[in-house]
């Protein structure tokens, strides 16, 4: 079965910290793309950052780091340096190969940063 | 348009009643999904459109539950018979047709059925 599990329903973080939001998965397809997505109280969903299977590097953007363990099945978003406006709902989901276009969701982190 | 738009933003509605859900894509993009988010929840694969591919209907959570969409543009959800437990937020999204390709979402519309 194709799943996305995200363990930590709220996590608190001091501004200017990093903070490591978990993120596994279960597929059994060899190809596929993971993403992470930003949902503020406003209820936007904001595309923060991709990394592909066949990728071998981690995907960087900005503040945003995707550490990509294949091997483990995880791929735990890092946002270094954290600001109050990061505080939303963070979302990991997955789009097998073999799935089209299908992407599936987890059910979310919320994140506090603390001043 | 610029992005991805939804319309009503709010929907009220009696139980037992049907509803329609619009959603505009950007222009270009191929792909279009539906969600649908419970309150404090994640968001749940409803259906996507691919071009003139069969849609993937597989999450769909009943046969009240239908989509539409014509050609690359507009899509329509409709829920027949609408149930409490059909509150929620119904989210829309778009992407090219790219596997790594983001998904661009639009604002949602709120339904509540009384």
């Amino acid at each position: 079965a194709q799943k996305i599990t995200q363990t930590q329903p709220g996590m608190f973080v001091q501004e200017k910290e990093a903070v490591t939001l978990d993120c596994t998965y279960d597929t059994s397809d060899q190809s596929y793309g993971l993403f992470w997505y930003k949902q503020p109280s406003s209820g936007e969903m904001i595309f923060l950052i991709y990394q592909g299977s066949y990728d071998e590097q981690n995907a960087t953007e900005g503040r945003y780091s995707l550490n990509f363990q294949k091997a483990r099945k995880s791929a735990n978003l890092v946002i270094s340096a954290s600001q109050l406006g990061d505080s939303a709902m963070y979302f990991c989901a997955m789009r097998p190969y073999t799935g089209g276009f299908k992407t599936i969701f987890g059910a979310g982190t919320r994140l506090f940063v603390k001043a | 348009g610029a992005g991805v738009s939804q319309s009503p933003s709010n929907k009220v509605t009696e139980k037992g009643k049907d509803v329609e859900l619009r959603c505009d894509p950007i222009s270009g993009h191929t792909a279009l999904y539906w969600y649908r988010q419970r309150l404090g929840q994640g968001l749940e694969f409803l259906i996507y459109f691919q071009g003139n591919s069969a849609p993937d209907k597989s999450g769909l959570p009943s046969d009240r539950f239908s989509a539409e969409r014509t050609g690359e543009s507009v899509s329509t959800l409709t829920i027949q018979r609408t149930q409490q437990e059909d509150s929620a937020v119904y989210l829309c999204a778009s992407s090219l047709a790219s596997f790594g390709g983001e998904q661009f979402f639009g604002p949602g519309t709120r339904l509540t059925v009384l």
